[in-house]
């Protein structure tokens, strides 16, 4: 069975200090990891994805994460926060058993201060 | 190129009547799921689409529900009977094929029922 954690419902951030949102899943198969952002009155937009290549994965507006097996963590960072970057963000777990499923975090609401 | 489309974008409507929401996935996309994402919560999956199949339909959550795909592609969502409770907003996502592949959004539909 497949499960995703996200461990902080709220983060607040200054701008220009690094952000670290957290999550933890589970999955019986190797996983594919997925962090997707949303913005107010927006669908989610793809962020980042892990699939079994390198373990740490690069994504868009500077956002990284970094699969690790042994704690199984799929934490996503960036150095130095941007206003633009106060959204909701969901950490999503799917595998590659040949399911349909994809199973979502609860959500992460970063705040960033000026 | 063009990604997903949803529509309308706000739909607002006098509880008991009936509601059809669109969405048109991008183009070879297969798999196609609806989402409900009600105020400030995470989201609830309600169905799932391979091809103009629906394998799992497990998320609907009332007989009032349905949904349907053709051509492999346009999907609607009708809701039957609206109550007050159905109020959140819907999103569609697509992906070249469930599981592994990272899905995406369109910005949903704004459903509010007075």
């Amino acid at each position: 069975a497949q499960s995703v954690t996200q461990l902080d419902s709220h983060v607040s951030v200054s701008e220009g200090t690094p952000v670290l949102l957290r999550c933890n899943y589970s999955s019986s198969y190797s996983p594919s990891l997925f962090w997707y952002v949303q913005h107010p009155n927006k669908g989610l937009q793809l962020l980042l994805k892990y699939t079994s290549a390198a373990t740490l994965v690069k994504g868009i507006n500077g956002f990284e994460a970094e699969f690790k097996k042994s704690e199984t963590s799929f934490h996503l960072t960036k150095p130095s926060a941007h206003m633009s970057d106060a959204a909701e963000y969901f950490c999503v777990v799917s595998d590659t058993s040949g399911t349909y499923k994809y199973i979502f975090g609860t959500g992460t609401r970063l705040k960033v201060l000026a | 190129g063009a990604g997903v489309s949803q529509s309308p974008s706000n739909k607002v409507t006098e509880k008991g009547k009936d509601v059809e929401l669109r969405c048109d996935p991008i183009s070879g996309h297969t798999a196609l799921y609806w989402y409900r994402q009600s105020l400030g919560q995470g989201l609830e999956f309600l169905i799932y689409f391979q091809g103009n199949s629906a394998p799992d339909k497990s998320g609907l959550p009332s007989d009032r529900f349905s949904a349907e795909r053709t051509g492999g592609s346009v999907s609607t969502l009708t809701i039957q009977r609206t109550q007050q409770e159905d109020s959140a907003v819907y999103l569609c996502a697509s992906s070249l094929a469930p599981g592994n592949q990272p899905q995406h959004f369109g910005d949903g539909t704004r459903l509010s029922i007075l």
